[in-house]
């Protein structure tokens, strides 16, 4: 089973500046990596696919980099909706899975 | 708009079953796989199950192999999960999603609100 490992946990950040959030996996896979958007009391949302394709109705302040083993989602400017937690997830092997999360909370 | 609408939840005791039912609109539901994923309070999602367009190719993940079972009814719109012999482990909220496409692999861009089924004594 491939492990994600995400960093930080939490990052604490004002409206306006810029989030970088990693995601790495335990072995290579490719391009086959998502990020996903989930507030308290709701489900996960798509955000990224496929690394650096933003999902339907995805502002494109949120951007997604990287390869083989090493990942990471920018959103250059923070605004009041993108304070959530964020969770990577591969589609590279059975099983999928996700990462730890990163907490994207206001400083 | 797409809608997935989870239903079945329930506390039931270790070693007991219950039957997860997912009803979709908007899409046409027997054009995409859909998979269970579930999460437990304050940990990260977990993927539990994958069903093919057609019925096909169910794949599960390995710690509920042999006590889930997945499928779908294509005339009603309609994704089920049976659970058997049911674990304190199984303790979580359950959601129904979509993939994005035929040939996207485990991308889920719709997701349901969920069920909660809680396994205790």
């Amino acid at each position: 089973e491939i492990v994600l490992t995400q960093s930080p946990a939490t990052l604490s950040l004002s409206p306006g500046e810029r989030a970088t959030l990693s995601c790495r996996a335990s072995q290579s896979i490719d391009t086959q990596l998502a990020w996903y958007k989930q507030k308290p009391g709701q489900a996960p949302r798509l955000v990224i696919y496929d690394v650096s394709n933003r999902a339907a109705g995805i502002p494109a302040r949120l951007s997604g980099s990287g390869s083989g083993t090493d990942f990471t989602l920018t959103i250059s400017s923070l605004e009041s909706e993108d304070f959530a937690v964020y969770y990577c997830q591969h589609r590279y092997s059975w099983p999928p899975t996700f990462g730890g999360g990163t907490t994207v909370e206001i400083k | 708009d797409v809608q997935l609408v989870e239903s079945g939840g329930d506390l039931v005791q270790p070693g007991g079953s219950l039957r997860l039912s997912c009803i979709a609109s908007g899409f046409i539901f027997s054009n995409y796989g859909m998979a269970w994923v579930r999460q437990a309070p304050g940990k990260r999602p977990e993927w539990v199950s994958t069903i093919g367009e057609s019925g096909n190719d169910p794949l599960y993940l390995d710690s509920v192999k042999g006590r889930f079972a997945i499928s779908r009814d294509n005339s009603k719109d309609t994704l089920f999960l049976q659970m058997h012999s049911l674990r304190v482990e199984d303790t979580a909220l359950y959601y129904c999603a979509k993939y994005r496409s035929l040939t996207s692999g485990s991308v889920f861009d719709h997701w349901g609100r969920g069920t909660l089924v809680t396994v205790s004594s």
